[in-house]
């Protein structure tokens, strides 16, 4: 069954401390999107890319957050330095070739629970 | 005004019921629409998409009204693994791949 991998599953760390969340995307898949998740704002977007390239990271606070794809099987979401409204559930998603706006198909991780003291 | 909004919730209801869930979206040049089902502590999963004329999925029906920019979803028979949160989801505009969810809207069916 091809899914969506993420890690860590939960992380615990102290304010000021970098944090690095990876993805690996379904095989196949040439979208990526990173959401993340608090009972407050639910899941908002934070980047996405199209065949590695990043088309879009607006929903990023750039000061301190950074997102990459350094090959087509790796993403990768930095908070450098963290604090503590970071704190919330960072979901990557993949989509397959083609439209993911037409088929709203978005394959998500299990998501990282990230915790900043 | 937030993209997309929902009743967070909860809705009640007991087997057998019918439950209906709204959602409203701000961007009229959205033109593509989906709900999402999300179980407790576990990633979002796409229920069904929801086009201009309608459509039905077993218990399930969505629907779309540009005019007044809201799309809903029915469930019919209600079944306790229907219980979860329902995330509306839309394309922030045409042909961008942005897809924003809303806050979702949680249900619980009882015996």
């Amino acid at each position: 069954d091809a899914r969506v991998t993420q890690t860590p599953r939960h992380k615990v760390t102290e304010m000021g401390q970098e944090v690095t969340m990876r993805c690996q995307p379904i095989l196949g898949h040439n979208t990526v999107f990173w959401y993340r998740q608090t009972m407050m704002q639910g899941l908002e977007l934070l980047a996405y890319f199209r065949n590695r390239a990043p088309l879009d990271d607006s929903g990023m606070p750039k000061d301190r957050f950074s997102a990459e794809m350094p090959d087509a099987t790796l993403a990768t979401l930095k908070i450098q330095p963290s604090e503590p409204r970071d704190s919330a559930v960072y979901f990557c998603a993949s989509g397959p070739p083609g439209d993911p706006a037409n088929t709203g198909e978005l394959f998500f991780g299990e998501g990282s629970r990230l915790t900043v003291l | 005004r937030k993209e997309v909004e929902q009743d967070p919730g909860p809705f009640n209801v007991p087997e057998g019921a019918t439950v209906a869930f709204n959602c409203t979206y701000s961007n009229s040049a959205s033109q593509s629409f989906f709900w999402y089902r999300q179980d407790c502590r576990k990633e979002p999963k796409l229920l069904m998409s929801v086009y201009s004329s309608g459509n039905e999925d077993g218990r399930f029906t969505a629907q779309l009204n540009r005019a007044s920019q809201y799309i809903s979803l029915l469930i019919r028979d209600s079944k306790l693994s229907d219980s979860a949160t329902y995330l509306c989801v839309v394309e922030r505009s045409y042909n961008t791949d942005k897809l924003i969810f809303g806050t979702g809207t949680r249900l619980q069916v009882f015996p």
